[in-house]
């Protein structure tokens, strides 16, 4: 059963910790990307990579880092430099083929 | 500098007419949009997508025509049922002069069908 998953659903954490949340794919997709939702808002690319070992920054990429050393899993960390980290993190890949990109169930994280 | 506009907030349409989404770009460098349908704390679904070398797509009750003149796409459901309450995001591919490569997304527009 293919998919990407996003775990967990709901995350907290107190403020100044750093936290990852987990993104891993089983579609043999070649391009991974991190977007944030804010209430009221449209998507915001934070981080992408096109292939293992190379990732670039996205609209918001400040207060964040990422991972790629695996082509299923892209794990994102939120740092304590983020000013507002509340927010719902989505994991989206998309095939080489395919501009079209698939997004996980997200993950909303609450920094108390 | 929102280059994705959907400057419907809500719609409200009834069970069985037609639901016409409406979305607005500014970057003429967008060469392909696409429409996701996303529920709360869900991540948004894939709908329909359409090329810059196209002006109509379309995959059964879903069909988006693009007009690159205006710089306007929008997306057709007919007819609507129930299921379609969620908000729509239409996005836009392509260069967006920040030098990222990804989607470029609308705010959304929740559609609520009324029985």
């Amino acid at each position: 059963d293919g998919g990407i998953t996003q775990s967990p659903k709901y995350l907290f954490r107190k403020e100044g910790q750093n936290v990852t949340l987990s993104c891993e794919q089983n579609l043999n997709h070649d391009a991974m990307y991190w977007y944030r939702q804010d209430p009221g808002q449209g998507l915001r690319l934070i981080y992408y990579s096109q292939i293992v070992n190379d990732f670039q920054k996205g609209d918001i990429a400040e207060g964040y880092s990422v991972s790629r050393e695996k082509k299923e899993s892209f794990p994102l960390t939120v740092t304590s430099a983020q000013k507002n980290p509340t927010a719902f993190y989505l994991c989206a890949s998309s095939p080489g083929t395919s501009l079209t990109q698939y997004f996980g169930p997200g993950t909303r994280l609450t920094v108390l | 500098d929102q280059q994705v506009k959907q400057n419907s907030p809500s719609l409200s349409v009834q069970e069985g007419r037609i639901s016409i989404l409406n979305c607005d770009y500014t970057n003429s460098m967008f060469d392909y949009f696409l429409w996701y349908k996303k529920y709360p704390a869900e991540g948004p679904t894939f709908l329909i997508s359409i090329s810059s070398i196209k002006d109509k797509n379309e995959d059964g009750r879903f069909t988006v025509f693009l007009n690159k003149s205006a710089k306007h796409l929008s997306l057709h459901i007919v007819p609507s049922q129930p299921g379609d309450s969620a908000v729509y995001f239409c996005a836009a591919f392509g260069y967006s002069g920040g030098g990222a490569d990804g989607l470029t997304f609308g705010k959304g527009t929740h559609l609520i069908i009324q029985p």
